[in-house]
């Protein structure tokens, strides 16, 4: 099983709507989640970061995490076609290094 | 800008050859993470200095080696290159204490002929 899964898309969506992103992993010393944004030819930004189960939210982003079931989410409301990307999730504990899944290609729409 | 550089941003090389890539962090990180990203494997983890000394190992061949130098730039050398090792290879940075995120620069497309 690998450490983190995450379905690889493309999900294409209309502009404006609720866009869910998942991913699971299997470790439960993992503490830190992170989702990462990756355009095309460039290098993943970072979204959001998080420690504790439950939501965090920063604009139209809301990172959700939920230990117990292993589960993690990013929520993108009244999405945008410059939201067309690769969102990768990536989870660690504490001093090692980062574990990412494979990315999920989201396709936005006008 | 993640403030993190990486040059050069292509390479095109034969079989068998070397190549150096390098990596300037953010200012004020001093950790540095290696990372290879291939379409059928997503971003593998290479290896992290930090403060010049090697901190972690990941998947990094043998063939592949890396260092940071004293003022905290990083390089990482590829040798006789195969075709599998066409990728990006991505740097990263971060202050390095725990839990800190990484910011990743733009990467190097290593393209082996």
């Amino acid at each position: 099983q690998k450490e983190v899964e995450q379905d690889p898309g493309p999900l294409s969506v209309p502009e404006g709507a609720i866009v869910s992103l998942n991913c699971t992993y299997s470790n439960s010393a993992f503490q830190y989640f992170m989702w990462y944004r990756q355009y095309s030819r460039k290098g993943p930004e970072l979204l959001m970061y998080t420690y504790s189960s439950g939501n965090k939210e920063d604009g139209r982003f809301t990172a959700q995490v939920d230990k117990s079931s292993k589960y993690i989410s990013l929520f993108i409301r009244d999405s945008q076609p410059s939201d067309s990307a690769t969102y990768l999730c990536a989870v660690n504990s504490g001093y090692s290094t980062l574990t990412f899944g494979k990315g999920t290609m989201l396709l936005v729409s006008p | 800008d993640s403030g993190v550089t990486q040059t050069p941003k292509h390479l095109i090389t034969a079989t068998g050859q070397r190549v150096t890539l390098r990596c300037s962090p953010r200012s004020g990180d001093l950790s540095v993470y290696w990372y290879q990203q291939s379409l059928d494997q997503g971003l593998q983890f290479l290896i992290q200095y930090y403060n010049g000394e090697e901190r972690a190992k990941g998947n990094i061949l043998e063939r592949f080696s890396a260092q940071q130098f004293p003022d905290l730039h990083s390089e990482l050398n590829l040798s006789s290159l195969e075709l599998g090792d066409s990728a990006l290879y991505f740097c990263a940075s971060s202050p390095g204490t725990e839990n800190s995120p990484l910011h990743f620069g733009n990467g190097t497309r290593l393209t082996v002929t």
